[in-house]
């Protein structure tokens, strides 16, 4: 079965730190990822998302990612973070035979001003 | 556009009791879905909609039934809620036009079972 490991549970940063978040899938074919990201209170708004063509892939309000198809990865970076990215990020992941998608369990992350 | 609609917002009930999640999308959009989302745990995606008049189990379908009532509506129906079934319930929609497709999501119910 289809996984999806994000192995920070719980990220504390300071204003203009740099992010990293890691995100691993288990499925060996070919997949359509995606980092979704939940504002306190809010449903899932999509950051960015990977179908094919360059790895590195540009979201919205800065963030990019990063697809390792030989690591099975596609971590989240941002080169400073603000205090309004204070939220859970969700990685998920869906492979071209299924419909759904899979999501990790999300990581929380608080940006201390 | 409204986007992906659910109602309501938040609920109480008590165990045994029924309740159905409303879930609407004006996107025109094929596929739905219904996770559920625990602490800790992500999102667990409940039951699908490919179609208007299909429905697949997803993860987690134990204590559920969905009504594709149309191509915009996809409820989510607990016939004896149990206190396992406290969570945050999302609905989603995608449409088929990108290859993969992007789902947009609702902004949830919350519900509380004593």
């Amino acid at each position: 079965a289809q996984s999806v490991s994000q192995h920070n549970h719980h990220v504390i940063l300071s204003e203009a730190a740099s992010l990293e978040l890691g995100c691993n899938y288990s499925y060996g074919g070919t997949v359509n990822l995606f980092w979704y990201v939940q504002y306190p209170g809010q449903h899932l708004q999509l950051l960015l998302k990977y179908f094919s063509g360059d790895p590195l892939v540009k979201g919205i309000k800065g963030f990019e990612a990063e697809f390792i198809k030989s690591k099975f990865s596609f971590n989240l970076r941002k080169p400073s973070v603000q205090w309004s990215d204070t939220a859970e990020y969700f990685c998920a992941v869906r492979n071209t035979g299924r419909r759904a998608l899979t999501f990790g369990s999300g990581t929380r992350l608080q940006v201390q001003p | 556009n409204a986007g992906v609609t659910q109602t309501p917002k938040f609920q109480v009930l008590k165990t045994g009791q029924s309740m159905t999640l409303q879930c609407a999308q004006d996107m025109n959009h094929n596929s739905m879905y219904w996770y559920r989302q625990d602490p800790g745990m992500g999102l667990r995606l409940i039951y699908y909609s490919a179609s208007e008049g299909t429905t697949d189990k997803g993860e987690v379908p134990n204590g559920y039934n969905v009504s594709r009532l149309n191509k915009r509506e996809f409820s989510l129906r607990l016939e004896s809620a149990a206190p396992s079934q406290t969570s945050v319930y999302f609905c989603a929609s995608r449409g088929e036009g990108a290859v993969g497709g992007t789902q947009y999501f609702g902004p949830g119910t919350r519900l509380l079972v004593l």
